[in-house]
């Protein structure tokens, strides 16, 4: 999985409860990601950040909220989860001088 | 209307056949092409990448890019039970463009390989 770790790897929750999946890197790549993945979707950017402490939103921003304050860590919150945020999201990195990207394992959500 | 487009599929065929898959774009924008193969309940892991158009081979595994026609497509030659996974085509626009670094991606393709 690319040096790419994420935490937890399931979690159920109730609606209306903070949550924050964690994404963890060995490698020390300028370039994180957040996807969710649902049926029908594939894959859809969330937030990405290009660098410690600078992050941008993707298509599917709302109601989640990143941060990035060391290269390794890049951290998604969900405020107050809801029924839609039910899904198995996933960390990317992306190597500065390329332009793929490589995906850790993936946490299920399951927001009750 | 979607920028990608990819059948979902499902897709069987039998072990030893030649599969093909699809995707097409809207966004004249994009110039480098992905496909990623995503086993269940796992990461997606990159199968192969290109940027331009024509033919690019891996081992058992083609892909093709018509930037004309805006269409890439995954051949997967003697398909083997261990190639049933979700296929996903992902593609980014050149640097300067709204989405450069940012990938978008097809719904993807689920396919079967049967002994």
């Amino acid at each position: 999985d690319a040096g790419i770790t994420q935490s937890p790897r399931h979690k159920v929750t109730e609606t209306g409860t903070p949550v924050t999946l964690r994404c963890h890197q060995t490698e020390n790549h300028r370039y994180m990601y957040w996807y969710r993945q649902d049926p029908g979707h594939g894959l859809r950017l969330i937030h990405y950040s290009y660098g410690v402490k600078d992050t941008d939103k993707g298509e599917v921003s709302d109601g989640y909220s990143v941060s990035r304050s060391k290269t390794e860590d890049f951290l998604l919150t969900l405020e107050s989860a809801t029924s839609s945020q039910t899904s198995v999201y996933f960390c990317a990195i992306r190597p500065g001088l390329l332009h793929e990207q490589y995906f850790g394992p993936g946490t299920r959500l399951t927001v009750t | 209307q979607k920028e990608v487009e990819q059948d979902p599929g499902p897709l069987s065929v039998p072990e030893g056949a030649i599969v093909s898959l699809n995707c097409t774009y809207s966004n004249s924008a994009f110039q480098y092409f992905m496909w990623y193969r995503q086993y269940s309940r796992k990461g997606p892991e990159l199968l192969m990448y290109t940027y331009s158009s024509g033919n690019k081979e891996d081992g058992r595994f083609t892909a093709q890019v018509d930037k004309s026609s805006k269409y890439i497509s995954l051949f997967i030659r003697d398909s083997q039970p261990s190639d049933s996974a979700t296929y996903l085509c992902a593609m980014m626009s050149g640097a300067g463009g709204t989405s450069y670094g940012k990938l978008t991606f097809g719904q993807g393709t689920i396919l079967t390989v049967h002994p």
